[in-house]
């Protein structure tokens, strides 16, 4: 069963628009959020996350949506840069701090 | 946050061999974790890796198939024992740091390939 999902496998921007990647989930006890970016042969890097608690968070170009009713975050980046090609996970935490992840969402920000 | 070295960076390796990678942690922490991603797949947590004790398997895991050594609080190792190619994949060290936005921090992987 997946609790953590990601159900667009790829997505095209033209650079310079907005990117927006989404999450759904399906535990209601997960109160943690966190987005990754991951470039080929590297490892993860922590991008940005959000407390259940709240429904925004901005950091720079990113920001993540949560709608906790409709357990769905997304991630919003603008304006879309040729260096944020990259895969983006989503990941959520509960009480006992593992993570689970979804499976990924590859952004092609185009020139 | 926390800068994380693993060795090898790829290896590829036959059948019926086993693998053991290390993972190098700039700092202590408490919090130590091995991940494998398959090709076109999601990360999959293998197995905490305690200090001092036995490592915690997730389901789908044994220890006699990745048998996990964490001598102190900043190295662990991770083995894959009698390979076969299913578990060609990069493998990733990780190190939660306990700072509040329960952030966790990779290493730059190890890809396995097996023949």
């Amino acid at each position: 069963d997946q609790q953590v999902k990601q159900n667009s496998p790829s997505l095209s921007v033209q650079e310079g628009r907005i990117s927006i990647l989404n999450c759904d989930y399906t535990n209601s006890m997960f109160d943690y959020f966190l987005w990754y970016k991951k470039y080929p042969a590297e490892g993860p890097t922590f991008l940005i996350s959000i407390s259940s608690i709240k429904d925004k968070n901005e950091d720079g170009r990113f920001t993540v949506f949560l709608n906790k009713s409709a357990k769905h975050l997304s991630l919003h980046i603008v304006p879309s840069q040729p260096g944020d090609s990259a895969v983006y996970f989503c990941a959520a935490s509960g009480s006992n701090y593992q993570l689970i992840w979804g499976a990924g969402t590859k952004l092609i920000i185009k020139p | 946050s926390a800068v994380i070295s693993q060795k090898p960076s790829r290896d590829i390796c036959q059948r019926g061999t086993s693998l053991t990678i290390q993972c190098q942690v700039d700092s202590q922490v408490t919090m130590m974790f091995w991940y494998r991603q398959q090709p076109g797949q999601s990360l999959t947590l293998i197995a905490t890796a305690n200090q001092g004790s036995e490592a915690t398997y997730e389901s789908g895991f044994v220890i006699d198939k990745f048998p996990i050594s964490r001598p102190n609080l900043t190295f662990s190792t991770l083995t894959v024992s009698n390979m076969s190619p299913e578990d060609s994949s990069i493998y990733l060290c990780s190190v939660r740091t306990g700072g509040p936005n329960n952030e966790q921090f990779f290493g730059p992987g190890t890809r396995l390939t097996v023949l």
